[in-house]
């Protein structure tokens, strides 16, 4: 089956500070979506992504999707202690509805 | 207003025992799924739901049961529970199903089997 993988697993970065999750799938993806979890949350959707090579920000965050529609990117620019959590990409598998969370980047912000 | 709520929040059990957790949602959605969320974060899809049917299901043992009496409601009976059943149990829906519409979870159910 599909697998989608993150690197890397865990960061630890000061406040300030930029970070970058990376996203890589088995196969083309049709679309790919991202979401966040706050530590004891649930996951929240972000975004999504379709077009092959599309960049969509949202205020400090910037998601790519790679030309092949096989990879894609966070990046948050001036991360805060507000931003602490894992973060997830998640592509759909096949014809079914089924999406597949990548592995997850888990996030620490400190003063 | 909460859009997708399951319930209970935390379920403590000893092994053997049968349980269930319950979902709803009031976003008029389609699908409904369940996900299984281990120590280690790892978010793996267990079943899902269109309008009642099932049209997922993962290779989940057949000691998980799920059940949706009609497509706002989608209910997950676990029999027999073992240790290994111990992880984080989260409700979600969408609209068109997973592959063109976010999903909506819910709070999760923390299991904890001993």
């Amino acid at each position: 089956g599909q697998q989608v993988m993150q690197i890397p697993q865990y960061q630890h970065v000061q406040e300030g500070e930029d970070f970058t999750t990376y996203c890589n799938s088995s196969t083309t993806l049709s679309n790919i979506q991202w979401y966040k979890q706050r530590p004891g949350g649930h996951p929240v959707f972000l975004i999504q992504l379709v077009k092959s090579g599309e960049v969509k920000k949202q205020k400090r965050l910037t998601f790519q999707f790679g030309e092949a529609k096989k990879n894609s990117s966070l990046h948050i620019t001036a991360t805060q202690t507000t931003d602490v959590g894992t973060y997830f990409c998640a592509g759909p598998e096949g014809t079914a509805s089924k999406l597949t969370f990548g592995t997850g980047t888990r996030l620490q912000v400190t003063l | 207003d909460t859009a997708v709520s399951q319930t209970p929040k935390y379920l403590v059990t000893q092994m053997g025992n049968d349980k269930s957790i319950k979902c709803e949602q009031n976003l008029g959605h389609d699908t409904m799924y369940w996900y299984k969320q281990d120590s280690k974060k790892f978010l793996k899809i267990m079943f899902s739901y269109n309008n009642k049917e099932l049209i997922i299901n993962e290779t989940v043992p057949n000691r998980f049961s799920p059940k949706s009496p009609d497509k706002a409601h989608l209910n997950l009976h676990i029999n027999s529970l073992e240790l290994g059943d111990s992880a984080v149990y989260f409700c979600a829906s969408s609209q068109e199903g997973g592959r063109l519409s976010p999903l909506h979870f819910g709070n999760g159910t923390r299991l904890t089997v001993t």
